[in-house]
């Protein structure tokens, strides 16, 4: 089947770094990304990775290793408005759709 | 550009009632999602549109639950009868569904909150 990990729960505190993980196991696999969701919200895109390597947004960045079917999530700088839940959710198949991770809460303490 | 719209935003019905949800994507955007988020876990796929057709439907509870995009624009998703496993919050989604990353960003409406009891 298709599916992809993350830890259930990470807790920091402001102004740290704090790196979510994605393992995934999906055929035909086009790309990883991340969604951010704040409780009682939508998703809301943060990023897209196609290829292996780093994309910096921000104060956000996101890898990608193809070879290790594994992606992060890396956020700097943190604040307490980064608490939420992060997603991510691999571009996989014939019909090219997103395929979910259970999401990662973070919650980041004064 | 205006994004995608939903109502409503909160319902509540009996198990066995019907109930009808509405999704108006955004203008342009030629795919339609309507996934399930029961609370704590993440979006399940329940149907995904192409323009006007159906691209997956594997998880869409056919028994109960239908769906359509008339003209290729708005979206309703119908439960009939409700349970109350069914409780959840039901968010539509769009993407540009053209060119080589067509689908990597989706654009989520706010959702409709159910609640069936």
């Amino acid at each position: 089947g298709q599916s992809l990990e993350q830890p259930s729960e990470v807790t920091a505190v402001e102004g740290a770094i704090v790196q979510i993980n994605c393992t995934y196991q999906t055929s035909g696999f086009y790309g990883l990304s991340w969604y951010q969701q704040h409780d009682g919200g939508a998703p809301t895109f943060l990023s897209y990775n196609a290829l292996d390597g780093l994309e910096e947004t921000g104060r956000f960045s996101s890898f990608l290793s193809r070879s290790d079917s594994y992606g992060y999530l890396l956020l700097q700088e943190l604040q307490m408005k980064d608490s939420a839940s992060y997603f991510c959710a691999a571009y996989a198949g014939n019909n090219r759709k997103l395929i979910w991770g259970l999401g990662t809460s973070l919650a980041v303490n004064p | 550009e205006a994004g995608v719209a939903q109502s409503p935003r909160y319902k509540i019905i009996e198990k066995r009632q019907s109930v009808a949800f509405w999704c108006n994507p955004i203008s342009g955007h030629a795919t339609l999602y309507w996934y399930q988020q029961i609370l704590g876990q993440g979006p399940k796929l329940l149907i995904q549109f192409q323009n006007n057709g159906v691209v997956d439907d594997s998880q869409l509870p056919k028994d109960r639950f239908s769906a359509e995009r008339l003209k290729g624009v708005d979206s309703t998703l119908k439960i009939q009868p409700a349970k109350l496993e069914d409780s959840a919050v039901y968010l539509c989604a769009s993407s540009s569904g053209r060119g080589s990353t067509m689908n990597t960003e989706a654009f989520f409406g706010q959702g409709t909150r159910l609640t069936v009891v």
